[in-house]
């Protein structure tokens, strides 16, 4: 039974540029939440997915945009990089009260 | 707004000694979740244990267990006889119970983190 994949694992991209984030949830789950973790800090949630709207939204601009598709696939956008935008990004995947899986994360670097 | 609060950056134990990790939180919900996660140097954040609020008795996972204290609004983890596979940051997070945005699962608030260095 697969877990939750997030790609690409590691990427560098320029400040100004957009970038896109895929995530696919663990098998049988159907809701999707993005947490993004700078460095030595503790995740902060960006937004939840499920039935292909966005459900819930923490703090963050309207920079960051997402997307889940009818497999419950996930991606996640962010526009106009900026230089503290560099983080690990987290998917997880969750199905009603089942608890979070949470993937190995997508190191995005902006320079 | 919940929040969390892990006041020890860092903590460290001796192979098969008990180290306690703190965390207090803040809330004016009196259903809620607690949670503590392991993310060792490969990323993935790991579930390590689960409390309900309204279970007054503490959660045990084996080597792990934790002290509840609702009133103080306290959730600390106590890891006995401890591993060099323990090592790794320690995160505190919450969850309401009640159900947002149409879904029953809702987002997680994390404390700062505990880096656990465990020394053999």
């Amino acid at each position: 039974d697969a877990g939750v994949t997030q790609s690409p694992t590691h990427l560098i991209k320029t400040r100004g540029q957009q970038v896109t984030l895929r995530c696919s949830p663990k098998s049988g789950h159907d809701t999707v939440s993005w947490y993004q973790q700078a460095l030595g800090q503790g995740p902060q949630f960006i937004f939840q997915y499920y039935e292909e709207e966005e459900r819930q939204r923490g703090n963050f601009p309207d920079r960051f945009s997402g997307h889940q598709f009818p497999n419950y696939s996930s991606e996640l956008n962010v526009n106009a990089l900026l230089l503290g935008d560099s983080a690990l990004y987290l998917c997880a995947s969750s199905f009603r009260v089942g608890g979070y899986t949470f993937g190995s994360g997508t190191r995005l670097t902006v320079v | 707004a919940q929040t969390v609060t892990q006041s020890q950056p860092e903590m460290s134990v001796q192979e098969a000694e008990t180290v306690t990790l703190s965390c207090t939180y803040d809330t004016s919900e009196s259903d809620y979740y607690l949670f503590w996660y392991k993310q060792p140097p490969s990323r993935q954040m790991i579930l390590v244990i689960r409390q309900e609020a309204y279970k007054q008795q503490n959660a045990t996972e084996n080597r792990f267990s934790v002290n509840f204290q609702k009133a103080a609004k306290s959730f600390s983890l106590k890891i006995s006889d401890s591993q060099l596979g323990d090592a790794a940051m320690y995160f505190c997070a919450y969850r309401s119970a009640q159900s947002a945005g149409g879904t029953s699962y809702g987002k997680l608030t994390f404390g700062q983190g505990t880096i656990l260095t465990v020394h053999p």
